[in-house]
């Protein structure tokens, strides 16, 4: 069964810095991975999606890697702002159907 | 307007009730899902269709069942609601034909007293 982790659960950081967020996933035998971005109480809006057959895409100052063979995807936030801050959620599609979520790691940029 | 609409946003209701969740699409998508996220569980695929008629059970079906009534709507029931179905809901879409990228609503938070 795939496994969805998200690493830092939570960061701070101040407004200005570059971040890095993490998602690792146990099956590589994936179809696409996608990023979210979700506002408290709203809903997921989608960022990022990556299919398995590439390395990177980029939207702005976003950019998302994606190691299919080590399991890892990163979202690296160029020069972050207090509006960036929100949950991000990575998603691992493995299967039609099948789209496991992580837990999300909760961003705060201070000003 | 939203491309993908639920009602209600909020819903208040008690043990017992039968409760209705709908969603609306205008995106032209042919696949739609729901999904229930409770704090530290992340998000659950409760049911999905992919046409007007197909309909599939996801991890946590049990409690709910839906309706595809037109490509555009599909709707979630609580036949009985109970508290520990206390939950934000979303309806998702996808385009069979454009690589599996999934578009959220802005979710039906319902409490269950």
């Amino acid at each position: 069964k795939q496994e969805v982790t998200q690493i830092p659960a939570a960061l701070s950081v101040p407004e200005g810095e570059n971040l890095v967020l993490n998602c690792s996933f146990t099956d590589s035998a994936i179809y696409n991975l996608q990023w979210f971005r979700q506002d408290p109480g709203k809903g997921l809006t989608s960022l990022l999606l990556i299919q398995s057959s590439q390395r990177e895409q980029t939207s702005g100052r976003l950019n998302a890697s994606l190691d299919k063979s080590s399991g890892r995807s990163t979202l690296y936030i160029a020069a972050s702002q207090p509006g960036d801050s929100a949950t991000y959620l990575c998603a691992v599609r493995t299967g039609y159907s099948t789209l496991t979520f992580g837990k999300g790691t909760m961003l705060l940029v201070s000003p | 307007d939203a491309d993908v609409t639920q009602t209600p946003r909020n819903r208040i209701t008690k043990t017992g009730k039968r409760i209705m969740l709908e969603c609306s699409q205008t995106k032209g998508h042919d696949r739609m899902y729901w999904y229930r996220q409770d704090p530290g569980l992340g998000l659950q695929l409760i049911y999905y269709s992919f046409d007007v008629k197909d309909i599939n059970k996801g991890e946590i079906s049990d409690g709910y069942s839906v309706s595809r009534q037109a490509q555009a709507k599909f709707s979630l029931s609580l036949e009985s609601a109970i508290p520990n179905q206390t939950a934000l809901y979303f309806c998702a879409t996808s385009d069979s034909r454009e690589a599996g990228e999934l578009f959220f609503g802005e979710g039906s938070r319902l409490t269950v007293l």
